[in-house]
């Protein structure tokens, strides 16, 4: 199975909002209602940002919304800070049973 | 406190086997499903597979079907991830890391990560 398509890159100003889409087939984005979001900064491992499309674990900012349209799934960080650089991943739930992670989009707070 | 602790890194030959670890604990073992993710350096994330150690079910993606093993040892609460011969191209950090039964993709916590250095 294909990774998810990302875009390589996104970049915003501190307190705008960006969105990060996450492109895939009906066989995963758009056939489940399972898609996550990770954060990863250099050299840490990922952490879970959204679940289940929209849901936000506790402790995660609600800076962090989550949507999905079709087979694509949109993650939304409002108010940008300087803290939120880093790589996010989107993976979807397939269905073979198993996920497939995006190719990942590297965010800069300018 | 959950935790999910891996196994430290090593360094192997190319045509060598591996066998890595992911200890848990906090939680119920067979609770939760426990997937591996590789990382090879400088790129992204990759699902290899996943286990349900209540079971032993085990789904792995088609790019590493037939190419690791994943089992656990519910006894000792114990996740691991195996090669039978490795490759230069299997060079990466390799997480663990715990997802809910009724949430496909909730992965809400990590191990540190394993680092797998295959060089001749």
């Amino acid at each position: 199975q294909s990774a998810l398509t990302q875009p390589a890159s996104v970049s915003g100003s501190p307190g705008q909002s960006i969105t990060i889409s996450c492109t895939g087939t009906s066989s995963d984005v758009g056939g489940y209602n399972f898609v996550s979001w990770f954060q990863q900064h250099p050299g840490k491992g990922p952490k879970l940002m959204i679940y289940d499309v929209t849901n936000r674990p506790s402790g995660v900012s609600n800076r962090f919304s989550g949507s999905k349209s079709g087979n694509t799934a949109s993650l939304t960080i409002s108010g940008l800070q300087a803290e939120d650089e880093a790589d996010y991943y989107c993976s979807s739930y397939t269905s073979r049973r198993t996920g497939v992670f995006g190719g990942g989009t590297k965010l800069t707070v300018l | 406190e959950v935790q999910l602790v891996q196994s430290g890194a090593e360094v192997k030959k190319p045509g060598e086997s591996l066998k890595i670890s992911c200890k848990v604990s906090g939680y119920s073992f067979t609770n939760y499903w426990i997937a591996w993710v590789r990382q090879i350096p400088g790129k992204g994330l990759e699902w290899m597979g996943i286990i349900y150690p209540g079971d032993s079910d085990t789904r792995y993606s088609p790019s590493f079907q037939g190419q690791v093993t994943i089992s656990a040892d519910k006894s000792i609460n114990t996740a691991y991830l195996q090669w039978s011969s490795l490759k230069a191209s299997d060079t990466a950090m390799y997480y663990c890391t715990r997802r809910e039964l009724y949430h496909p993709l909730r992965f809400d916590y990590w191990g540190q990560g394993t680092l797998v250095t295959v060089s001749s």
